[in-house]
C-alpha cells in the first residue's frame, strides 16, 4: 500500500472556524510532511515530523497547528485563519534512507491534498 | 538555501522524446536528485531519483553529470498525459535535510 490518504478533499471555513486536516499512511514511514500550495507555485513545505516529533517549522504562523498522534496519522489543525491562507494542502511520507552514497536517499508520497477556502 | 532553476516551461509534440534539465550547484555532496510530476489539484508524484551517472525506469531516465550540477530528466515518447509540471529536488549541503521544491517546469504536450 503505497496511498496516503487525506480528509476532507475540500474545506470552506469563515475566519472564526476551527478545523482540521487529516493525513494517514501505512506504509511504515516516519517522517510525515505538510506543504502548502498556491495556484501555479510550487509546493512550500511548513512542517516536518520524524518519529512523531516536530522536527521542522518553516516559520509557520500559530494558527496553523501540526500534530503527530502516532506513526500512521498527521492533523493540521487551523484555527482564526485569514483569506490568504487559501490553497491547496497537501501531506507527504517518506522513509529517509540513507544511499550507497552515505547521503539523503528519500522519496516523498503524497497525498491527493485537501482544498482550503478561507471566507 | 541553494536553489534549483529549471526551465518555466516546455512544448513537446506527442511521441516526441522531451528533456528537462535542472540546474543544482550547491547540491549536497552525497545526497541524491530527485524528480516529480505534478498534474493540477493532486499531490506530486514520485518519477525518479539519482546520484550520478544514469539511472532509467519504467517512466523516465535521469542523466547526471560527472560534477553533479545539474540533471536532465528524459521523458521518452511523451503522450498528452505527459502534460504537467516536472520538479526536481537536489538537497543543498551544510545542514539537515529540508526538501525544497523549485518552480518546476510546465510540460504542455500538443497533438
Amino acid at each position: 500500500d503505497t496511498e496516503v490518504t487525506q480528509t476532507p478533499k475540500h474545506l470552506v471555513m469563515g475566519m472564526t472556524n476551527k478545523k482540521s486536516l487529516k493525513c494517514e499512511q501505512h506504509m511504515g514511514h516516519r517522517a510525515m510532511y505538510w506543504y502548502k500550495q498556491k495556484a501555479k507555485k510550487p509546493p512550500e513545505l511548513m512542517f516536518v515530523y520524524s518519529y512523531e516529533k516536530l522536527s521542522i517549522n518553516e516559520s509557520v504562523p500559530s494558527r496553523f497547528s501540526p500534530e503527530c498522534p502516532n506513526s500512521s496519522l498527521l492533523n493540521l489543525h487551523l484555527h482564526a485563519l485569514q483569506p490568504e491562507d487559501s490553497a491547496l494542502y497537501l501531506c507527504a511520507s517518506s522513509q529517509a534512507r540513507t544511499g550507497t552514497s552515505g547521503g539523503h536517499q528519500e522519496t516523498q508520497y503524497f497525498g491527493p491534498g485537501t482544498r482550503l477556502l478561507v471566507l | 538555501l541553494a536553489k534549483t532553476t529549471q526551465p518555466i516551461s516546455m512544448d513537446s509534440y506527442e511521441g516526441q522524446e522531451v528533456n528537462i534539465t535542472c540546474s543544482h550547484n550547491n547540491i549536497a555532496t552525497n545526497d541524491y536528485i530527485t524528480w516529480y510530476q505534478q498534474f493540477p489539484s493532486q499531490g506530486p508524484r514520485f518519477i525518479i531519483q539519482g546520484y550520478k551517472t544514469k539511472v532509467t525506469n519504467e517512466v523516465a531516465s535521469l542523466f547526471i553529470p560527472a560534477d553533479r550540477k545539474s540533471s536532465t530528466l528524459s521523458l521518452p515518447r511523451v503522450s498528452l498525459s505527459d502534460t504537467a509540471v516536472y520538479y526536481c529536488l537536489a538537497p543543498p549541503g551544510g545542514g539537515s535535510y529540508i526538501p525544497t521544491f523549485g518552480r518546476g517546469t510546465s510540460l504542455i504536450v500538443h497533438p
